[in-house]
């Protein structure tokens, strides 16, 4: 079993959809939680940087931790066509140097 | 503008040569990291490196080399010794303390 599971996808919406993106894990000692968006031939790009459990906003996008469950998600208001991407979650113990596993991404179409 | 900065974007080798691929970075972070990613797989660490003169293997080290001189520099060597060298090759950094990781654009490798 790997320590993150993430729905590859596809995943096709029309624009202006509310976009719920998830992620699983097993490693009850991951505390820090990453959503990147990556454009194709592109690096990822950091969106959301979430510590432990709760909610976090950024303009259309809310990540939300649920630690008790070992579940992530990364909501995505009023979805654009330019949101098309693929989505990786991904986690770490602790700050400072510990190893950060990522989810092997969801692919999201945003369809005009 | 901070940021990382991988080069080239595409290259193209002979299967049993050795290929080096640059990573450079003006974030001032002290630590940097390659990845690779394959369809379906998500992000595989290579190596790491916290501090100059000083790295770790990932979980994927067969068939890599790398070097830290520099703070700024953390170029990554693709032996001949690597079976399957043909992928999208990701260089991060980080700072320290409790900090996301942030990516260069990749440089693709294909090796024939």
């Amino acid at each position: 079993q790997k320590e993150v599971e993430q729905d590859p996808g596809p995943l096709s919406v029309p624009e202006g959809a509310i976009v719920s993106l998830n992620c699983t894990y097993s490693n009850s000692a991951f505390q820090y939680f990453m959503w990147y968006r990556q454009y194709s031939r592109k690096g990822p790009e950091l969106l959301m940087y979430t510590y432990s459990s709760g909610n976090k906003e950024d303009g259309r996008f809310t990540a939300q931790v649920d630690k008790s469950s070992k579940y992530i998600s990364l909501f995505i208001r009023d979805s654009q066509p330019s949101d098309s991407a693929t989505y990786l979650c991904a986690m770490s113990p602790s700050g400072g140097y510990q190893k950060v596993t990522f989810g092997t991404g969801t692919k999201l179409q945003v369809i005009p | 503008d901070g940021g990382i900065t991988q080069s080239p974007k595409y290259l193209f080798r002979k299967e049993g040569q050795n290929v080096t691929l640059s990573c450079e970075q003006n974030l001032n972070h002290d630590a940097m990291y390659w990845y690779r990613q394959d369809p379906g797989q998500g992000l595989r660490l290579i190596y790491y490196s916290q501090i100059v003169n000083d790295f770790q293997k990932g979980d994927i080290a067969e068939g890599y080399s790398v070097s830290r001189e520099k703070k700024e520099s953390f170029p990554l060597t693709v032996t001949s010794a690597q079976k399957n060298p043909t992928a999208f090759y990701l260089c991060a950094s980080r700072s320290t303390g409790p900090s996301p990781l942030h990516f260069g654009n990749g440089t693709r490798l294909t090796v024939t």
